[in-house]
């Protein structure tokens, strides 16, 4: 079964170093998010993307974050000068389907990117 | 604003045995999807089972179905048969159908399996 692949598994960095969170979605999923999960807590959006461009975003979605398909099969997630409270669990999930009627498909996630800042 | 609710922080049950794992959420909308996702411990979030608001039969999965109470902005999860395997989190998920990519998820249920 097509699986969307994150790496890596596991990243620490320093605060205030750069951040590059790497994704490959399905590979006929036109539709790409983010969300992330601070430990303990609820699972949460951060952005979705779609033609190249971002369709939709949250308030934690702020100047620090962007979002890239720098390539036909990657989709990366930058963060450019991590805090502290940024340490969670990044998932990256693809969908072939947008909104509206095709909303009930649901989406396949990745198996995350535990980020530690330190 | 849309929030879900998963008031059991953990369950457990003896395998082969049945559980049910409890959902609310609030909304205004009418049009609008219900999801369930295991977290097993690798981490993946994996699709469960789901339900369109405005169908009224409630969604079965194998062994997994959903109790869909509309009015009662009630969703709960019964797994059948209980098997070491299902061992995970599960999180309960809204999602409008106003032409909104996003998921609101709940805090998630721990699920135990007793041998």
């Amino acid at each position: 079964e097509p699986e969307v692949t994150q790496t890596p598994s596991h990243q620490v960095t320093q605060m205030g170093q750069e951040v590059i969170l790497r994704c490959v979605p399905i590979s006929n999923h036109l539709y790409f998010y983010w969300y992330r999960q601070i430990l303990g807590q609820k699972v949460e959006f951060l952005v979705s993307f779609y033609n190249n461009e971002i369709s939709e975003k949250s308030e934690i979605f702020d100047d620090q974050f962007s979002v890239e398909r720098p390539d036909g099969s990657n989709f990366t997630l930058k963060i450019r000068s991590t805090k502290l409270e940024d340490s969670a669990m990044y998932f990256c999930a693809s969908s072939e389907y947008g909104t509206g009627g095709a909303s009930g498909y649901g989406y396949t996630f990745g198996s995350g990117t535990r980020l530690t800042v330190v | 604003a849309q929030t879900v609710t998963q008031s059991q922080p953990e369950m457990s049950v003896q395998e082969a045995e049945t559980v049910t794992l409890s959902c609310t959420y609030d909304t205004s909308e009418s049009d609008y999807y219900l999801f369930w996702y295991k977290q097993p411990p690798s981490r993946q979030m994996i699709l469960v089972i789901r339900q369109e608001a405005y169908k009224q039969q409630n969604a079965t999965e194998n062994r997994f179905s959903v109790n869909f109470q509309k009015a009662a902005k009630s969703f709960s999860l019964k797994i059948s048969d209980s098997q070491l395997g299902d061992a995970a989190m599960y999180f309960c998920a809204y999602r409008s159908g106003a032409g909104t990519y996003k998921y609101i998820f709940g805090t998630g249920t721990r699920l135990k399996v007793l041998a």
